[in-house]
């Protein structure tokens, strides 16, 4: 079946640092790729998305290039701040049928100032 | 973007009580619901997909008669927990879906079962 396998966490780094989430997935077909974020006390919420081999989606200063080759789909920023602290979950979505969004196991980011 | 609340953020029960938890859509209509449990530091495992006025699409392995779901209008749907035990603690988070596929989620319902 598809699957999400997100990089174990949980990750902590200093404000400033370069960040990388690794997401990989398994599937048929060409499926959508998403980042939701999830804050402290509060629900996931879509962070970004891409829909086809290539895509890159972006948001907020994170980025994510949809690797049909590698099937990944890693997020990366540049600088991170203390504000990104939260859980981040990588899904994936067929593109036809159901709108059911299979999510990986999520990775905690803690930012220390 | 779009509010989803859910409804309460977190409860507390007896084993064997059953345990009511409302999803709604603030501010949209929503023709899909879905209903997701997350146990710590695992991933959401989807357990039903709620249509409104129709009967709720359960995951393989998810029991129906366990695990009730009502989607009664657009704007609301609950999941009731029934005969809870301790083994039924988790995290149960809702999600609603616009017409144009994007998803809103809610805040997520803690349950503990004593």
């Amino acid at each position: 079946g598809d699957s999400v396998t997100q990089m174990e966490g949980p990750v902590t780094l200093s404000e400033e640092a370069f960040l990388t989430i690794n997401c990989t997935y398994t599937a048929t077909g060409y499926p959508s790729l998403f980042w939701y974020v999830q804050y402290p006390g509060e629900g996931l919420q879509l962070l970004l998305k891409a829909t086809k081999a290539d895509d890159k989606g972006s948001n907020k200063g994170f980025e994510a290039t949809y690797r049909k080759e590698t099937t990944s789909f890693h997020l990366e920023k540049g600088s991170v701040q203390v504000s990104d602290s939260a859980v981040y979950f990588c899904a994936l979505r067929k593109n036809q049928g159901a709108q059911k969004l299979v999510f990986g196991q999520g990775t905690r980011l803690t930012i220390n100032p | 973007g779009a509010v989803v609340s859910q409804h309460p953020s977190w409860v507390i029960c007896k084993s064997g009580t059953s345990v009511k938890i409302e999803c709604r859509s603030l501010d949209f209509q929503a023709t899909t619901m879905f209903w997701y449990r997350q146990f710590p530091k695992q991933s959401l495992m989807l357990m039903a997909t709620s249509n409104e006025g129709s009967k709720a699409t359960y995951e393989q392995g998810v029991e129906k008669d366990k695990f009730l779901i009502n989607h009664a209008s657009l704007t609301l749907s609950t999941l009731t927990v029934t005969s809870a035990h301790p083994e039924d603690s988790s995290f149960y988070i809702c999600s609603a879906s616009l017409l144009t596929g994007e998803l809103f989620f809610g805040e997520g319902s803690r349950l503990t079962v004593l």
